[in-house]
C-alpha cells in the first residue's frame, strides 16, 4: 500500500531554517509527483509547491519563491522540503502528498513546525 | 489565480439527514476539482476527483456534481464519522493548485 512517512515535529527560531522529510513506499517513486501543502494552527490549506519525481522539476508559489526548495533523492524514495529564513507565520503542520492528474491522491501524516523565539 | 469560494463555513446537519456543500470556482475550472475530508488531528483524505468520481474505498454515500464554476458535494446519510472539514480543490489551471477555505460539518 502507498504510503508516505514524514519526519517528525521541529521547534526552529526566527531566521532558521527546517528541512522535512517525506519517505515514499508502496509504489515506483519516479513515477509521480509530490507536493507540499501546508496548514497554519485553525486555518485551512495552503499549496506550497511541487516536485516531480521523475526528473526533478519543480514550481513553487510565488510567496515562497527564494525561500522554499523542494529536492528528493531517487536512491531512497524521499522527498525534502526546505524553507529558509522561518518567521512566526510559518508555524504550520507540513504535508507531503502524492500528486496525480494534479489532485491530492495520498497523504504523509504531517509534521509541525513551530516558529519560536 | 483561480479563486475557490465554499458555502457555507459551517453547516450543522442530523445524523441520518443528507447534507450539501458547495463551491464555487472564479473562473472555469471544467470537471478538474476534488474534495477532502480532514479530521481534527489527521491529513487530509480525497474523497471525490474530477467532480464526480469517488477515489478508492470511498462509501457510495459521498457523491460530487457540477463542472465549470458551480460544485456539490452530498453526503446522502450522514453518519458520526462524517463530521469533519471538507475541502474543494481546483487542478485546472496550475500552478498553483488552490483550495476552498473548507466548510466545517458538525453535528445539529
Amino acid at each position: 500500500q502507498v504510503q508516505l512517512v514524514q519526519s517528525g515535529a521541529e521547534v526552529k527560531k526566527p531566521g532558521a531554517s527546517v528541512k522535512v522529510s517525506c519517505k515514499a513506499s508502496g509504489y515506483t517513486f519516479t513515477s509521480y509527483g509530490i507536493s507540499w501543502v501546508r496548514q497554519a494552527p485553525g486555518q485551512g490549506l495552503e499549496w506550497m509547491g511541487w516536485i516531480s519525481a521523475y526528473n526533478g522539476n519543480t514550481n513553487y508559489a510565488q510567496k515562497l519563491q527564494g525561500r522554499v526548495t523542494m529536492t528528493t533523492d531517487t536512491s531512497t524514495s524521499t522527498a525534502y522540503m526546505e524553507l529558509r529564513s522561518l518567521r512566526s507565520d510559518d508555524t504550520a503542520v507540513y504535508y507531503c502528498a502524492r500528486i496525480l492528474k494534479g489532485y491530492f491522491q495520498h497523504w504523509g501524516q504531517g509534521t509541525l513546525v513551530t516558529v519560536s523565539s | 489565480e483561480i479563486v475557490m469560494t465554499q458555502s457555507p463555513a459551517t453547516l450543522s446537519v442530523s445524523p441520518g439527514e443528507r447534507a450539501t456543500l458547495s463551491c464555487r470556482a472564479s473562473q472555469s475550472v471544467s470537471s478538474n476539482l476534488a474534495w477532502y475530508q480532514q479530521k481534527p488531528g489527521q491529513a487530509p483524505r480525497l474523497l471525490i476527483y474530477g467532480a464526480s468520481t469517488r477515489a478508492t474505498g470511498i462509501p457510495a454515500r459521498f457523491s460530487g456534481s457540477g463542472s465549470g464554476t458551480e460544485f456539490t458535494l452530498t453526503i446522502s446519510s450522514l453518519q458520526s464519522e462524517d463530521f469533519a472539514v471538507y475541502y474543494c480543490q481546483q487542478y485546472n489551471n496550475w500552478p498553483p493548485d488552490t483550495f476552498g477555505q473548507g466548510t466545517k460539518l458538525e453535528i445539529k
